[in-house]
């Protein structure tokens, strides 16, 4: 099993444009979240899904789109790039049991600057 | 999501010495997760804990769970270099967001 992937690793924008961060896991996990990494800020949950077709707003979503159409991906796009959205991107799936998020597996990240 | 105050933010100790970092809600958190994050890589899932007044050991780790379910820690024992990381609880209440506390960076000096 692959885990949790993450494409690109590193990726340099300039401000205004769009682009899409790619998440992919195959353990067959119905939570995928991604979440934002500043320094000194911790983990911070942009859009999470609980499944194929669900998804919802987490603490910062502005900027950005999440779509889940299938269990295994669950890309993120920046819709007009700002130098606020320079941060490392975390993608992150687990399985849901008795309503609650269990451990939860995370990809490598994506080390994103905005110009 | 779960708000919480993760202290301390930062803490340096000599090999050896024993390390702790505390997890603080106002609310009653359904269950609270531990998570440990190497310098340039990702979180890694370390524990659950679910039950009020909960403890549970790996090795040199002890969590805890506060009788109210309103706070938990994370004790290391005898601290070796390869404890070096960021410590993050990540809370959990009744939506199914998961948020995550702002994280204990471990420095270990030799």
């Amino acid at each position: 099993n692959a885990g949790v992937t993450q494409t690109p690793k590193f990726q340099v924008l300039k401000t205004g444009q769009s682009m899409t961060l790619q998440c992919a896991q195959d353990m067959n996990h119905e939570y995928m979240s991604w979440y934002r990494q500043d320094p000194g800020m911790g983990l911070r949950l942009i859009h999470y899904s609980v499944g194929a077709g669900i998804t919802d707003q987490g603490e910062v979503p502005n900027g950005y789109n999440v779509s889940r159409s299938t269990t295994e991906d669950f890309p993120l796009r920046l819709l007009s790039a700002a130098p606020s959205q320079t941060s490392v991107y975390f993608c992150a799936s687990s399985y849901i049991l008795a309503g609650s998020v269990n451990e939860q597996f995370f990809g490598p990240g994506t080390r994103l600057t905005v110009l | 999501g779960q708000q919480v105050m993760q202290i301390p933010q930062y803490q340096h100790v000599q090999e050896g010495e024993d390390f702790t970092t505390y997890c603080n809600s106002s609310t009653t958190l359904s269950n609270i997760q531990w998570y440990k994050q190497r310098p340039g890589g990702h979180p890694v899932f370390l524990i659950q804990l679910v039950k009020s007044g909960e403890v549970k050991k790996q090795k040199r780790l002890t969590f805890q769970f506060g009788e109210a379910k309103k706070n938990s820690s994370l004790h290391i024992t005898a601290t070796q270099t390869t404890d070096v990381g960021t410590y993050f609880c990540a809370p959990s209440g009744s939506a199914r967001q998961l948020t995550f506390g702002s994280g204990t960076q471990l420095t270990v000096l030799p």
